[in-house]
């Protein structure tokens, strides 16, 4: 299996760009998770869905923030327009049930540089 | 509302001895309490789960877990660390739905 997959891997652009990051989970699974990861507030979730509907977006900061999920194998996290605040690492993560219940599988990460 | 707390920032151990990083929680109901490490660069690595049943949880890497229910903790362990076992180690609880939260990361440091 490949994996969760995420692109782009790096992305600096200018403040008031749209930035958008992509997710392709594993196949088979319903589960999908977008976090933000910084060094001033760890790991935070953001949004997430199941079979590819948005169940809790509470953790999204801003009308600026957007998710969708147009089929099972693939998710996009928009922002519009972006601030150097939002500088961070994104990471796709995907789940099932089953045996491996609850276990989450991440992606790579996307490292985004809003100057 | 659920919460994960990891009150140490970094452990720093020798290679050899055995190592400890400590995890607590709170949330209504039962919890699903995980344990995942992270390299640099890279993606979280899922290492171990307790959802019910033996309160040790034996994981991948030769790392095991204790989930105490009376001091809501779920403290990871390992007999005998390694240098390439320097790493950040999050906790992460999952309670109603499938929200999974994650602490704040600990970043252990193991001595050759």
């Amino acid at each position: 299996d490949a994996g969760v997959i995420q692109s782009p891997r790096h992305e600096v652009t200018e403040m008031g760009q749209e930035v958008t990051l992509r997710c392709k989970p594993i196949s088979g699974h319903d589960y999908l998770f977008w976090y933000r990861q910084t060094m001033m507030r760890g790991l935070e979730l953001l949004i997430y869905f199941n079979n590819n509907v948005p169940i809790d977006d509470s953790g999204m900061p801003e009308d600026r923030f957007s998710a969708k999920m147009p089929n099972a194998s693939f998710s996009t996290l928009k922002i519009q327009p972006s601030e150097p605040r939002d500088s961070a690492v994104y990471f796709c993560a995907s789940s099932s049930g089953g045996a491996r219940i609850g276990e989450l599988f991440f992606g790579e990460g996307s490292r985004l540089t809003v100057l | 509302a659920q919460s994960v707390a990891q009150p140490e920032d970094q452990v720093n151990v020798a290679e050899g001895n055995p190592l400890t990083v400590k995890c607590t929680y709170s949330v209504s109901g039962n919890p699903y309490l995980f344990w995942y490490v992270q390299y640099p660069n890279r993606g979280l690595q899922f290492l171990l789960k307790y959802i019910t049943g033996d309160n040790l949880v034996k994981g991948s890497y030769g790392f095991e877990a204790e989930f105490n229910k009376s001091q809501t903790s779920f403290h990871l362990k390992k007999p005998s660390a390694l240098v390439s076992d320097s790493a950040l180690y999050f906790c992460a609880v999952r309670a109603r739905g499938f929200k999974t939260i994650f602490g704040a990361g600990t970043r252990l440091f193991v001595k050759a």
